[in-house]
């Protein structure tokens, strides 16, 4: 059973619309969570989130950790044809002395002009 | 420049073919790992190190072998590839318990 679950798996929307992704996780002593963008190369990082309600931002892009609700939502306001990629999110699995770190499937988004 | 860097960046090879990918980063992080990234499955972590001469398993070790002997290396070794390791695969480094990876470019290899 999947520990990271991204919806939806993609979505396309047009230019200056606002998008929602979701993020859902299930691991034992949680520590923070985490979201990329990979548009053609390797992911980047955007945000790491450890506490509950506290909004992170940058920009048009915003994140907020829900811990009791175990899952994560990444804002993008009034998007633009380069905000187009793959949004992942990942949590480090911990359990049983693991350091693994354990990526959702992603969302691709696509913003048509 | 801070940097992860890989090679090589393609890599086409036949089954059985013994290959290493290099990885190599100059930020001194502690924690490096390689991924592979396949359409539908995501990105999955293959190995991981914490340090030098600390390795373990990700979700998708079978087939592949690394070794962490200096801090800034960490090549990923096919001791015999099979095409079901057609993948394009990513080097990561961070520093220990931050997860902000830094990843490499990329390298697609592909097993005939």
């Amino acid at each position: 059973e999947d520990k990271v679950v991204q919806s939806p798996l993609s979505l396309v929307v047009h230019e200056g619309d606002t998008v929602t992704l979701n993020c859902s996780y299930e691991v034992t002593n949680f520590r923070s969570l985490l979201w990329y963008k990979q548009e053609k190369k390797a992911p980047t990082f955007l945000f790491m989130l450890t506490s509950s309600g506290i909004e992170k931002k940058s920009g048009r892009l915003s994140s907020i950790l829900d811990k009791k609700e175990l899952f994560s939502i990444l804002n993008i306001t009034a998007t633009q044809t380069g905000d187009s990629a793959i949004y992942l999110c990942a949590v480090p699995d911990t359990q049983g002395g693991s350091e693994k770190l354990v990526f959702g499937k992603g969302t691709k988004l696509t913003v048509n002009p | 420049e801070a940097q992860v860097t890989q090679n090589p960046r393609y890599l086409i090879t036949v089954t059985g073919k013994k290959l290493t990918v290099t990885c190599s980063q100059n930020m001194n992080h502690e924690y490096m790992s390689w991924y592979r990234q396949d359409p539908g499955l995501g990105l999955r972590q293959i190995y991981y190190s914490m340090n030098v001469e600390v390795t373990d398993k990700g979700d998708v070790p079978e087939g592949y072998k690394v070794s962490r002997k200096e801090k800034r290396n960490f090549p990923l070794i096919l001791e015999s590839p099979s095409p079901n390791q057609t993948s394009l695969y990513f080097c990561a480094s961070s520093r220990v318990n931050s997860y902000e990876q830094y990843f490499g470019p990329g390298t697609r290899l592909t097993v005939t």
